[in-house]
């Protein structure tokens, strides 16, 4: 069983540009989150993918989107990068369902310049 | 809205003393309350869940819906407890929504 493995670890992009974070779940996971952790704050909800569908979205802008696919890895796009982008981004991957447990990657780290 | 507060952020003890990491939470319904941790250089991971009603590495939390709390606690602090600590709460919709607390930074000195 693997567990949630995030690419890249780090990278740095400038203001404007797009950026595309990766994430696999763990081994038979349906269900991915995406949250964003700024420097000393708990992460923040950012979108849920159950089965390739969106599964519930928080306070972020649409330049913020995702993808599921079919084997279930999932991406988190940004738009038009802003200064404010610079966080953690986490994925954390479930069997869905409020019970189930959730297991997050090591996280991206996202510089903004 | 739902909301989850631990008013500190950092949080010193010695070793071999109590610890107890408040948390409270705003939630119309009732929620999931969890405890997630993140030891240095670690992923975040699951501590416990209220719904478990489970003791993990000594720890416990008890929730108290008349307080909205959620606070936890260990009786003896050990050195390796040192580490990040969330507290979350979801809603019982299906899947897990988290909205996390800011988080307290428990430190177990020697």
């Amino acid at each position: 069983e693997t567990g949630v493995t995030q690419s890249p670890t780090h990278l740095i992009k400038t203001r404007g540009q797009q950026v595309t974070l990766r994430c696999s779940s763990q081994s038979g996971h349906n269900t991915v989150s995406w949250y964003q952790q700024a420097l000393g704050q708990g992460p923040q909800f950012i979108f849920q993918y159950y089965r390739e569908e969106e599964n519930g979205r928080g306070n972020f802008p649409p330049r913020f989107s995702g993808l599921q696919f079919p084997n279930y890895s999932s991406e988190l796009n940004v738009n038009a990068l802003e200064l404010d982008d610079s966080a953690l981004y986490l994925c954390a991957s479930s069997l869905g369902g409020a019970l189930t447990e959730a297991f997050f990657g090591q996280g991206t780290r996202l510089t903004v310049v | 809205a739902q909301r989850v507060t631990q008013p500190e952020k950092l949080l010193s003890v010695f070793k071999g003393a109590p610890v107890e990491l408040k948390c409270n939470y705003s939630y119309s319904g009732s929620p999931e309350l969890f405890w997630y941790v993140q030891y240095s250089r670690q992923r975040l991971q699951l501590l416990l869940r209220h719904i478990s009603r489970e003791s993990i590495k000594g720890f416990t939390a008890d929730l108290n819906k008349g307080e909205t709390s959620f606070h936890l606690k260990k009786p003896f602090a050990q050195e390796e407890d040192s580490a990040m600590y969330y507290c979350a709460l979801s809603g019982p919709s299906y899947g897990q929504n988290f909205v996390f607390g800011p988080g307290t930074r428990l430190s177990v000195l020697p």
